[in-house]
């Protein structure tokens, strides 16, 4: 497609439920990233993807959260028995490989109300 | 200290104004400086973006680094109520050379309104 893709848009669960998002990056961009935005924060580090390297998990706040990515393709996030401090947008952005600099860009985000 | 500090405003202005977005960082490893512009329950788009000191031009809009002092700034000129957003800058100290891109360090972002 023309740009990120995630779904759902939308997403109010209760808490304790397990919740996935769902990213789909840029046809041939080859690293992708997860970030969190909470209402008035900035854009928090999650995690990263690029090719087959071990991703880099660092920002992951808690076992509770994980991510798969298969290949170059679709990348999922996944929330386990969530908790109301996980409501946020949470932003995929890919990137190509670049050796001048490293834009990314954005999906739409996945807003996630936990209740 | 946080790595990259951006005054959150809001800041409003009239249209036609010259507007002035800031950042500062710490970390002086930081070597690419972008800014993105973030509408309400939109993802980030890029806007700007500037490798090691200098400035840069693209229609009403100037990004200007400062490594010395460790300070971005984002000029927009004429402002437009279509200009109104939050605005995001983000730097990264290194492209991790083969392998692509790496993260960037987000500023909280200014919400900035411009009144028609």
């Amino acid at each position: 497609g023309a740009g990120v893709s995630q779904s759902p848009s939308n997403k109010v669960t209760e808490k304790g439920k397990d919740v996935e998002l769902r990213c789909d990056p840029i046809s041939g961009h080859t690293a992708l990233y997860w970030y969190r935005q909470r209402l008035g924060q900035g854009l928090e580090f999650l995690i990263y993807f690029q090719g087959n390297s071990a991703p880099d998990k660092s920002g992951l706040p808690s076992d509770r959260f994980s991510a798969e990515r298969t290949g170059e393709s679709v990348s999922t996030l996944t929330i386990q028995r969530t908790q109301q401090e996980d409501s946020a947008v949470y932003l995929c952005a890919s990137s190509p490989v670049v050796r001048a600099g490293n834009t990314i860009y954005f999906g739409e985000g996945s807003w996630l109300t936990v209740v | 200290q946080k790595e990259v500090e951006q005054d959150p405003g809001p800041l409003s202005v009239p249209e036609g104004a010259i507007v002035s977005l800031n950042c500062t960082y710490s970390n002086s490893a930081f070597q690419y400086f972008m800014w993105y512009r973030q509408y309400s329950r939109k993802g980030p788009e890029l806007l700007m973006y500037t490798y090691s000191s200098g400035n840069k031009e693209d229609g009403r809009f100037t990004a200007q680094v400062d490594k010395s002092s460790k300070y971005i700034s984002l000029f927009i000129r004429d402002s437009q109520p279509s200009d109104s957003a939050t605005y995001l800058c983000a730097m990264s100290a290194q492209v991790n050379s083969g392998a692509g891109s790496y993260q960037l360090t987000f500023g909280k972002g200014t919400k900035l309104s411009v009144i028609p």
